[in-house]
């Protein structure tokens, strides 16, 4: 199965930006969804489809794709935003991945 | 509103069978992915497997060999059982659905998760 790779730790203050990257062979052919996830809590997806939001999440929340790796850019980063991110994809035999996460940090 | 909740025994011991069920309200089955995650503690998601509305399902190649996902449409239930656990398989198991239409294959609905020990 394909891997998909994420810095463990990223770190911003607020109203900064926070980029978080996730590599993998498999992304040129596929799409790449993220993940929001608060201590203790389920998931919740913040984008599909390499750059698309779902209804209710913040614009400040993007995301783009380019080769073999996608990014996450969150934009005027808030204390709200700290928690795991986690990248999702699907390898060619159509089995669902994620990435290993990275922890966003709030100055 | 759509929902998942996942039920089933907190502990399980070594060697025996994991058994859970999600049970969906305020939704359909039909056409989606239904699909099991987990989460070792402190560690990342692990995708489990899923079955589709028609019952096919889809495995992880590392856990096909011990994994069975079913479905009751009449009930909007599916079930995971996972054989021969060991103390690696302890982690929070989540139901989640995968929408191919709306949001493009994306995990949309996620269930709170239940935490499953494996101990004797």
């Amino acid at each position: 199965s394909s891997e998909l790779t994420q810095p463990p730790s990223v770190s911003a203050s607020p109203g900064q930006t926070a980029r978080i990257t996730c590599s993998g062979d498999a992304l040129p052919n596929q799409y790449t969804y993220w993940y929001q996830q608060k201590a203790g809590q389920a998931p919740v997806l913040v984008i599909y489809k390499d750059s698309e939001r779902p209804s209710g999440i913040p614009e400040r929340f993007s995301g783009s794709s380019s080769g073999t790796t996608a990014t996450l850019t969150i934009s005027g980063v808030r204390a709200g935003d700290e928690a795991d991110y986690y990248c999702q994809s699907a390898d060619s035999s159509g089995s669902y991945v994620f990435g290993s996460g990275t922890k966003v940090t709030v100055l | 509103q759509v929902q998942l909740q996942e039920s089933g025994p907190g502990l399980v011991k070594p060697s025996e069978t994991l058994s859970l069920t999600c049970t969906l309200s305020g939704g359909s089955m039909n056409y989606y992915y239904w699909n099991w995650i987990r989460q070792p503690p402190g560690k990342g998601l692990e995708w489990v497997g899923y079955i589709y509305h028609s019952g096919s399902p889809k495995y992880n190649p590392s856990l096909k060999s011990r994994v069975t996902i079913s479905l009751d449409m009449s009930k909007k239930q599916f079930s995971l059982k996972l054989s021969s656990v060991t103390a690696a398989d302890t982690a929070v198991y989540y139901c989640a659905r995968v929408d191919t239409v709306a949001v493009q294959d994306a995990f949309d609905i996620w269930g709170q998760g239940t935490m499953v020990t494996v101990s004797s």
